[in-house]
């Protein structure tokens, strides 16, 4: 079946540090990957995406790569800040007739200044 | 893109109860998704909601506990029906568009 996984939180990090959040995924077909965010009193929305193998996807300073030969997503981002204090989950999508997305449990982020 | 409102956003409810959630759209779309955000969980899906037809379920949700209607393609309802406190979750409906997920803001639910 599909599934993903991501690293538990939280992660305490200090302003300016070097962000690593680890995904992993098990999918069946060839799944679209995504990083959505969920800022304090905020709804989920999408941070990034990559659609096939080698792609990397980008926004606000984060980063990940379609990585299909360790089946991996990890977000990296190399200089937090404050606002990027959030959870962040890991997902994939795999466009068939049940097409819908399964999500990661979540990584909760704690910049501190 | 595509704007999800999403009532009430949040409600204290007396175990026993049921609550209706409302999910309204600004454009058509074919398929709506509830999930359930349990305290320290990842998104579960709970249902596919297609209009002119029923829901389609997740394994371990059933339609007398969580009915759902889709009278239109800019509207869907999800009812947490008969809630214990372990019904207490936020509720979040979702839409695609272009392959993006468009998220309610979500209801909080405390069954007390």
């Amino acid at each position: 079946g599909n599934s993903v996984t991501q690293m538990e939180g939280p992660v305490t990090l200090s302003e300016e540090a070097f962000l690593t959040i680890n995904c992993t995924y098990t999918a069946t077909g060839y799944p679209s990957l995504f990083w959505y965010v969920q800022y304090p009193g905020e709804g989920l929305q999408l941070l990034l995406k990559a659609t096939k193998a080698d792609d990397k996807g980008s926004n606000k300073g984060f980063e990940a790569t379609y990585r299909k030969e360790t089946t991996s997503f990890h977000l990296e981002k190399g200089s937090v800040q404050v606002s990027d204090s959030a959870v962040y989950f890991c997902a994939l999508e795999v466009l068939n007739r049940d097409d819908k997305i399964i999500f990661g449990k979540g990584t909760r982020l704690h910049i501190l200044p | 893109s595509a704007v999800i409102s999403q009532k009430p956003s949040r409600d204290i409810c007396q175990r026993g109860t049921s609550l209706t959630i409302q999910c309204q759209v600004d454009s058509q779309v074919t398929m709506m998704f509830w999930y359930r955000q349990q305290p320290g969980q990842s998104l579960t899906l709970i249902a596919t909601a297609n209009q002119g037809s029923e829901a389609t379920y997740e394994s371990g949700f059933v339609i007398d506990k969580f009915p759902i209607s889709r009278p239109n393609l800019t509207f869907s309802t999800l009812t947490v029906s008969n809630m214990s406190p372990e019904d207490s979750s936020i509720y979040l409906c979702s839409v695609f568009k272009a392959t993006e997920a468009f998220f309610g803001q979500g209801t909080r639910l405390t069954v007390v």
